[in-house]
């Protein structure tokens, strides 16, 4: 069946640094990537996504590129904000909302 | 314009007594989802509606949970009897329609002593 794997957390970096974190999927089909956001005592919002190979995802200054050749998702971004300490969710949908799986999660803290 | 709305945020109970959670989707979506978040994990799908209509519920313990969306709009998810291993947050999402982007609310965090 279809999986997503991401890296374990918890990531711990100071304001400004780089971000990177993995995502790999496993999927029959050729599935859409997404990237939620969930921040303390809120519910998960929808950060960016990509429907089709080579395609670039991206808001807020975090990018992730679909790559099929290695079924990975990376988020990315260049430089991180205390503000953006939350747990992030890698999912995929290879069918139209009927076949929605999600990631672990990974939380993430920015020290000032 | 007004998210998903969910209630209780919090529900502590005993086990073995009965628990249900509300969700009051966005307006006008059709697709409603109920996931199960475990401490550390990511969300799970319990049941998908569209309008009505429980149209993927292979996931949803049936002897114990049940759901209903009367109407197409608000939904209810049941517990009946709760167990200790059914603490987890329940989330509940909307979107316009199957594939289309996902809502969620703040979800109900259950606690079964």
């Amino acid at each position: 069946g279809n999986s997503v794997t991401q890296m374990e957390g918890p990531v711990t970096l100071s304001e400004e640094a780089f971000l990177t974190i993995n995502c790999t999927y496993t999927a029959t089909g050729y599935p859409s990537l997404f990237w939620y956001v969930q921040y303390p005592g809120e519910g998960l919002q929808l950060l960016l996504k990509a429907t089709k190979a080579d395609d670039k995802g991206s808001n807020k200054g975090f990018e992730a590129t679909y790559r099929k050749e290695t079924t990975s998702f990376h988020l990315e971004k260049g430089s991180v904000q205390v503000s953006d300490s939350a747990v992030y969710f890698c999912a995929l949908d290879d069918n139209y909302g009927q076949n929605f799986v999600f990631g672990p999660g990974t939380r993430l803290s920015v020290l000032p | 314009e007004a998210g998903v709305v969910q209630s209780p945020r919090y529900k502590i109970i005993e086990k073995k007594q009965p628990v249900a959670f509300w969700c009051n989707p966005i307006s006008g979506h059709n697709t409603l989802y109920w996931y199960l978040q475990n401490l550390g994990q990511g969300p799970e799908l319990l049941i998908r509606y569209e309008n009505e209509e429980a149209v993927d519920d292979s996931q949803l313990p049936k002897d114990r949970f049940s759901a209903e969306r009367l109407k197409g709009v608000d939904s209810t998810l049941k517990i009946q009897p709760a167990e200790l291993g059914d603490s987890a947050v329940y989330l509940c999402a909307s979107s316009l329609g199957a594939g289309d982007i996902q809502y969620f609310g703040a979800g109900t965090r259950l606690s079964v002593l």
